[in-house]
């Protein structure tokens, strides 16, 4: 069964650092999005992307934050310079279209801000 | 603005039916969905609803839904300690934009 994978499973980084975080979508899907769990809250939309460029943001989703396709299969969530506050578990997840009832999520990377 | 409601918490004993509410408030979500994570785990999806339905079953989960009052509702019958998880309510929005509430951590008992 097709699933959408995330590395690092667990990343830590000292505040002030530059972080990538990485995400194999649904090798047929179109729509991309990450969403973000901060320890004991509910998870959170940040963006989605479409045909090369963001489609939806939230307010979380401001100038540090960046989401590019390098490639035909990857999908990367930038932080250019983290804060305290961006620890947290980043999902990832994919559809085949905007109305897709499904969207897939992946395994999360747990991003740790020292 | 939109947002989903659930209750915190539910201590249910093993065998017997857990029932976990969720309101919500955007009324043109398409689908209501219920996720499961687990310790450490990612976002399952375990069913969903059709919003111009009131019903579905799969197996031993009931999801009922209420459109007029907002209230989504997610029973799972004969609840086995593999059932202990956090389970999240979620409306889909505009491009795909999934709405979380903050969860019900169920604790299933012996």
């Amino acid at each position: 069964e097709p699933e959408v994978t995330q590395t690092p499973s667990h990343q830590v980084t000292q505040m002030g650092q530059e972080v990538i975080l990485r995400c194999v979508p649904i090798s047929n899907h179109l729509y991309f999005y990450w969403y973000r769990q901060i320890l004991g809250q509910k998870v959170e939309f940040l963006v989605s992307f479409y045909n090369n460029e963001i489609s939806e943001k939230s307010e979380i989703f401001d100038d540090q934050f960046s989401v590019e396709r390098p490639d035909g299969s990857n999908f990367t969530l930038k932080i250019r310079s983290t804060k305290l506050e961006d620890s947290a578990m980043y999902f990832c997840a994919s559809s085949y279209d905007s109305s897709s009832y499904e969207q897939y999520f992946g395994p999360g990377t747990r991003l740790t801000v020292t | 603005g939109e947002d989903v409601e659930q209750s915190l918490f539910l201590s249910v004993r093993e065998g017997d039916s857990s029932v976990i509410n969720c309101t919500y408030t955007d009324s043109s979500s398409t689908y209501l969905y219920w996720y499961k994570q687990e310790p450490g785990a990612g976002l399952q999806l375990l069913t969903y609803i059709f919003s111009n339905m009131d019903m579905k079953q799969d197996q031993r989960l009931t999801v009922l839904l209420n459109k007029k009052d907002k209230h989504l509702s997610l029973r799972i019958a004969d609840t086995q300690t593999g059932d202990s998880a956090i389970y999240f309510c979620a409306e889909n929005g505009s491009w795909g934009k999934f709405q979380f509430g903050a969860g019900t951590q169920v604790v299933v008992t012996p």
